[in-house]
């Protein structure tokens, strides 16, 4: 079963539009991180934001915010005012247990028009 | 502060060939990570080390390893290379001193590897 589903392979937003990203997550781990990162063409994957399973509140970081829906294991990156250098690819991941591994979803593709 | 930094930045080697990727992590970083990714596969974990040691792997044959010097910068290497290696290399860089997960993972640029 897929640990961190993304089911937009696409998503088109218009300039100082509002987007959310979705993903949703699978583990019976009770404590756990999830984080959002941008990959632009050049490839570096740039950290977004993170969310802690036991963080009450949804996180924030400047025009990036995540959607945290524990019961529903979803975790939305919602990206207002958006802005030409945000067309990207954007990944969606988790990190269960103390050591690194991430595990990521497949991207979402997001295109910002002018 | 330097990010992370990863050598060199573009490879293209043979089938059977062996390479090794090198990169250096944020300083006062200990831990070290690889991905690989390609179109097909996504972004899929290849190993974490710390202080020299391994502290995690995925599922990748025995072709792919890696270690960690004492200056915590990481080196990667594939023997036997495939066409199915080519991918964009990436290796991220966290404390790893801390418990629990917000230890972010910070990337480099990558190293793409082209296998003819």
């Amino acid at each position: 079963a897929q640990k961190i589903t993304q089911t937009q392979p696409g998503m088109f937003v218009q300039e100082k539009e509002a987007v959310t990203l979705d993903c949703t997550y699978d583990t019976s781990d009770q404590s756990y991180g999830l984080f959002w990162y941008k990959q632009p063409s050049s490839g570096e994957m740039i950290f977004l934001i993170y969310q802690g399973s036991y963080d009450e509140q949804n996180a924030t970081e400047g025009r990036y915010s995540l959607n945290f829906q524990k019961a529903r294991k979803s975790a939305n990156l919602v990206i207002s005012a958006s802005q030409l250098g945000d067309s990207a690819m954007y990944f969606c991941a988790m990190r269960e247990g103390y050591y690194g591994k991430l595990t990521f979803g497949q991207g979402t593709i997001l295109t910002v028009h002018p | 502060k330097a990010g992370v930094t990863q050598t060199p930045r573009y490879l293209i080697k043979t089938r059977g060939q062996q390479v090794t990727l090198s990169c250096s992590p944020i300083s006062g970083h200990r831990s070290v990570s690889w991905y690989q990714q390609t179109p097909g596969q996504g972004l899929q974990f290849l190993f974490e080390y710390f202080s020299e040691t391994q502290r995690n792997k995925g599922n990748f044959p025995g072709r792919f390893s890696g270690r960690q010097f004492s200056n915590s910068r990481s080196e990667m290497n594939v023997s036997t290379l495939e066409l199915g290696d080519s991918a964009l290399y990436l290796c991220a860089s966290r404390l790893g001193t801390s418990g629990g997960h917000t230890d972010t993972q910070y990337f480099g640029p990558g190293t793409r590897l082209t296998v003819l």
